[in-house]
């Protein structure tokens, strides 16, 4: 069955610009995850979307960032006025959310902030 | 103290050797734990879940938890260049449920 798919791949803005990423969860999975990672640096997580609850929020990093969840589904990962610090993978991972259900990433999107 | 903590490495293993990862973990209630594998440039995939105390044989991987010293390791047997990587420990959270990464262990197998 299909993955978790993340749009774009790559992705180069120049500083100050808005930049949307996409992630499409694998069907059925209403746990939903955004992580950040910076070359050769670990997962740092930024905001976790379970079903009808509210979003936890803690792990963003700054008011420019936020992120919705549409229909539990599709989920969009906002920064607004970019800055250079932001150029990273971020990565979206879907699970189940049944007790121990593992995550399922997608493939992440590269930013560069130029 | 952080949630999830390991050794940042590099750890280095001779070929065909044992290869040895460590995580410790703050919440004491956790539930559920994750070994995932994360090639560079890729993204990580899952090897092996744990959930009760003791060990968990899946090929040449075996994951150990002991839930009362708040430690689960991950043991490689065997080593391949292959399994060159970072490994990343996860930890489910017992409340929500969310899911925790520490920092990840590089490992390099020496051919």
């Amino acid at each position: 069955g299909a993955g978790v798919s993340q749009s774009p791949s790559n992705k180069v803005t120049e500083k100050g610009k808005d930049v949307e990423l996409r992630c499409d969860p694998i069907s059925g999975h209403t746990a939903l995850y955004w992580y950040r990672q910076s070359l050769g640096q670990g997962l740092e997580f930024l905001i976790y979307f379970q079903g009808n609850s509210a979003p936890d929020k803690s792990g963003l990093p700054s008011d420019r960032f936020s992120a919705e969840r549409t229909g539990g589904s599709v989920s969009t990962l906002t920064i607004q006025r970019t800055q250079q610090e932001d150029s990273a993978v971020y990565l979206c991972a879907s699970s189940l959310a049944v007790r121990g259900s593992p995550l399922h990433f997608g493939n992440g999107t590269r930013l560069t902030v130029t | 103290q952080k949630e999830v903590e390991q050794n940042s490495g590099p750890l280095s293993v001779p070929e065909g050797a044992i290869a040895s990862l460590n995580c410790t973990y703050s919440d004491r209630v956790s539930q559920s734990f994750f070994w995932y594998r994360q090639y560079s440039g890729k993204s990580p995939e899952l090897i092996m879940s744990i959930y009760s105390n003791g060990d968990k044989e899946d090929g040449r991987f075996t994951a150990q938890l002991n839930k009362a010293s708040q430690y689960v390791s991950l043991l490689i047997r065997d080593s391949q260049p292959s399994d060159s990587a970072t490994y990343l420990c996860a930890v489910a959270k017992n409340r929500d449920d969310k899911i925790i990464f520490g920092k990840g262990t590089r490992l390099h197998i020496l051919p």
